[in-house]
């Protein structure tokens, strides 16, 4: 099993630009998440997937776009980059047991707008 | 709403040293608690869990356990050893939400002395 994964692993943008993060896991996991990671923050959620076809907001929604066709895949499409979205960004996925979930992370993409 | 608040790091100790790094904890429903680590450059790996009070999760010499009445989830190890150094987030998964949503504190980093 790769577990999650995340291309690419570092990205410079210019302000305006576009650009598409992919996230993939193996594992058939029903949940999948973004977040970004700011020194001070901790993790923020930017949004989530309970399954194919179902998407919704978290905590930090403006400037980001999702889909998921897939189990597998996760994208996050950024419309048009600026430099507040200067970030770390992990893609998660997650399992329940009896509503308990444990997420697994991917490595992170390391996305610098200038 | 639901919130994580643990300390502010950075914490240094020296090698063999305890560690505390206290967690609180204000959740609507009845939360799954849990203990995230993230080792430099890579993403987060769950390091321990806790489902119910007065369970105590373990694993890699850390401990934590789930006080309802004081609300904390506080993790502990007896003895530090230079690999411990890292990021370390605590965080809770509410199932009384009826929602998937994770909430994370802002991290506590340790930095373990030689």
């Amino acid at each position: 099993n790769a577990g999650v994964t995340q291309t690419p692993k570092f990205q410079v943008l210019k302000t305006g630009q576009s650009m598409t993060l992919q996230c993939a896991q193996d594992m058939n996991h029903e949940y999948m998440s973004w977040y970004r990671q700011d020194p001070g923050m901790g993790l923020r959620l930017i949004h989530y997937s309970v399954g194919a076809g179902i998407t919704d907001q978290g905590e930090v929604p403006n400037g980001y776009n999702v889909s998921r066709s897939t189990t597998e895949d996760f994208p996050l499409r950024l419309l048009s980059a600026a430099p507040s979205q200067t970030s770390v960004y992990f893609c998660a996925s997650s399992y329940s047991i009896v509503g308990i979930y444990e997420q697994y992370f991917g490595p992170g993409t390391r996305l610098t707008v200038t | 709403g639901d919130s994580v608040t643990q300390m502010e790091g950075p914490v240094t100790l020296s090698e063999e040293a305890f560690l505390t790094i206290n967690c609180t904890y204000t959740a609507t429903g009845y939360p799954s608690l849990f203990w995230y680590v993230q080792y430099p450059g890579e993403g987060l790996q769950l390091l321990l869990k806790a489902t119910k009070a007065d369970d105590k999760g373990s694993n890699k010499g850390f401990e934590a356990t789930y006080r309802k009445e004081t609300t904390s989830f506080h993790l502990e190890k007896g003895s530090v050893q230079v690999s411990d150094s890292a990021v370390y987030f605590c965080a809770l998964s509410d199932r009384g939400s009826g929602t998937y949503k994770y909430i994370f504190g802002t991290g506590t980093r340790l930095k373990v002395l030689a």
